[in-house]
C-alpha cells in the first residue's frame, strides 16, 4: 500500500533564507506527483506537477524534483517571503488508477 | 473564472440528518473527486468519477454515496450523519484521459462539516 510521508511538519525559517521541503513514498511505481499549496481555511492550489519519466519541473521561484527510484520528492523554495507562509502538500498517483494519495503536509511559516 | 464551487461552505447537522454536499466545475474535466481532510491524516479519497456516468470508491467510502449527475455536477450525499464524518470535505477535479493522464488536480474551497 502506498503511503506518503512529510517530513518535518512545520517549519520556521526567516525571510529570505532558501528552503527544501520533503517528500517520501513507498512505492516507486508512480505516474506523477503533485506539489499543493493550501492556505487557512482554503482549498489547495496546484504548484508543480512531475511525470514519472521527468526529474524536476520549475515555476518561478519554486523547482521540484523527482526521484522515483528512492521514493523522494523535494520542493526548492528559493529567497522565501512571508506570502510563501502556507501548509504544502504532496500526492502520489498510483500508475493505472485515477487516485492520488496525499502526504499530510508541511506547514512553513516564513518570518519578516 | 470559478473553477471548482462547493456549496454549502459550512454546516452543522445532527447526528442522523442527511445532507448532500454539491461540486461543480466549469473546466470541462472528465475526472472528479471527493475528499475529505482530518487533523493529522491528510486528504483522504471518498469516491470518485473517472468520467459521466460512472463512480467508483476510494480509500473510506463508507457512509457516503456519491452521483455524477452531469460532467460538470459531482455531489455527496451523507444519508444518516455521523460524529465521525465531521471533517472537511473537498471537491476537485481534472482534465486528461483517465489513470494516464498527467493533468492537475484543481480543489475547491471546501466545505466544512460538523455532525453534533
Amino acid at each position: 500500500k502506498q503511503e506518503v510521508t512529510q517530513i518535518p511538519a512545520a517549519l520556521s525559517v526567516p525571510e529570505g533564507e532558501n528552503l527544501v521541503l520533503n517528500c517520501s513514498f513507498t512505492d516507486s511505481a508512480i505516474y506523477n506527483l503533485q506539489w499543493f499549496r493550501q492556505d487557512p481555511g482554503k482549498g489547495l492550489t496546484s504548484l508543480l506537477l512531475i511525470q514519472s519519466s521527468q526529474r524536476e519541473q520549475t515555476s518561478g521561484r519554486l523547482n521540484a524534483s523527482l526521484d522515483k527510484s528512492s521514493g523522494r520528492s523535494t520542493l526548492y523554495i528559493a529567497a522565501s517571503q512571508p506570502g510563501d507562509s502556507a501548509t504544502y502538500l504532496c500526492a502520489v498517483k498510483a500508475s493505472g488508477t485515477y487516485k492520488y494519495i496525499f502526504g499530510t503536509g508541511t506547514r512553513l511559516k516564513v518570518l519578516a | 473564472n470559478a473553477g471548482v464551487t462547493q456549496t454549502p461552505k459550512f454546516q452543522v447537522l445532527k447526528t442522523g440528518q442527511s445532507m448532500t454536499l454539491q461540486c461543480a466545475q466549469d473546466m470541462n474535466h472528465n475526472s472528479m473527486y471527493w475528499y475529505r481532510q482530518d487533523p493529522g491524516m491528510g486528504l483522504r479519497l471518498i469516491y470518485y468519477s473517472a468520467s459521466e456516468g460512472t463512480t467508483d470508491k476510494g480509500e473510506v467510502p463508507n457512509g457516503y454515496n456519491v452521483s455524477r449527475l452531469n460532467k460538470r455536477e459531482f455531489s455527496l450525499r451523507l444519508e444518516s450523519a455521523a460524529p465521525s464524518q465531521t471533517s472537511v470535505y473537498f471537491c476537485a477535479s481534472s482534465g486528461g484521459g483517465g489513470p494516464i493522464s498527467n493533468q492537475p488536480q484543481h480543489f475547491g474551497d471546501g466545505t466544512r462539516l460538523s455532525i453534533l
